[in-house]
């Protein structure tokens, strides 16, 4: 139990629409990593915040969007939702700003299905 | 892009038996290499974090390798058990902030 928690656990939106997925690390937990997994793949970087302070971004289109609270939890807003946009989302938490060797703590991901 | 490669992507294993699989990934810039153990329906969990080059490292039956000057790591399973079956992921930290994910190692241990 890595006392990572997501919300909703699953969701099913149309194109176009707008989501926001939610996340809670775990406490003392600077960093927050967003991570995109379609089906079939391994887990995509989406970005990264350290204090409420975005810290690096993959390569994912402006429609991403992130937010990071000083309570440790935080957010992923999809914008104008396409199809290829199904799939797990996976935040993770982790103690320092970007280190190498830091582990990142899991949540257990909100499946998102647009129709 | 860095390609972060494991192989093979399932295997099924007979309970009891050893088993081993591969994750290459870029040997140059390395910075660390971690494994997560992924249950259906649960977190991915933290297995490993590697960094030195000859690293060896063990958690009970599970146990990996590292090669960074050619790109490689090496995950075994010992004895096999049903309760081992899952997804294993290998991650590249690039050095920039993020992880680099394989596609996983799907193993199914069969009773």
């Amino acid at each position: 139990e890595t006392g990572v928690t997501q919300s909703p656990t699953h969701l099913i939106k149309t194109r176009g629409q707008q989501v926001t997925l939610r996340c809670s690390s775990q406490s003392g937990h600077n960093t927050v990593s967003w991570y995109q997994q379609a089906l079939g793949q391994g887990p995509q970087f989406i970005f990264q915040y350290y204090r409420e302070e975005e810290n690096g971004r993959g390569n994912f289109p402006p429609r991403f969007s992130g937010l990071q609270f000083p309570n440790y939890s935080s957010e992923l807003n999809v914008n104008a939702l396409e199809l290829d946009d199904s799939a797990l989302y996976l935040c993770a938490s982790s103690l320092g700003r970007g280190v190498s060797t830091d582990t990142q703590y899991f949540g257990p991901g909100t499946r998102l299905t647009v129709l | 892009i860095l390609n972060v490669e494991q192989s093979p992507q399932s295997l099924h294993v007979q309970e009891g038996d050893s088993t081993n699989f591969t994750c290459s990934f870029p040997s140059s810039n390395f910075y660390a290499l971690h494994w997560y153990r992924w249950e259906t329906a649960k977190s991915p969990e933290a297995l490993f974090v590697m960094t030195l080059n000859g690293d060896e490292k063990k958690k009970g039956r599970i146990s990996a390798t590292l090669n960074t000057k050619e790109g490689y790591s090496y995950l075994y399973i010992k004895g096999s058990q049903p309760e081992d079956s899952a997804t294993y992921l290998c991650a590249f930290h690039q050095g920039n902030n993020r992880l680099a994910f394989g596609k996983g190692n799907q193993v199914v241990v069969i009773p």
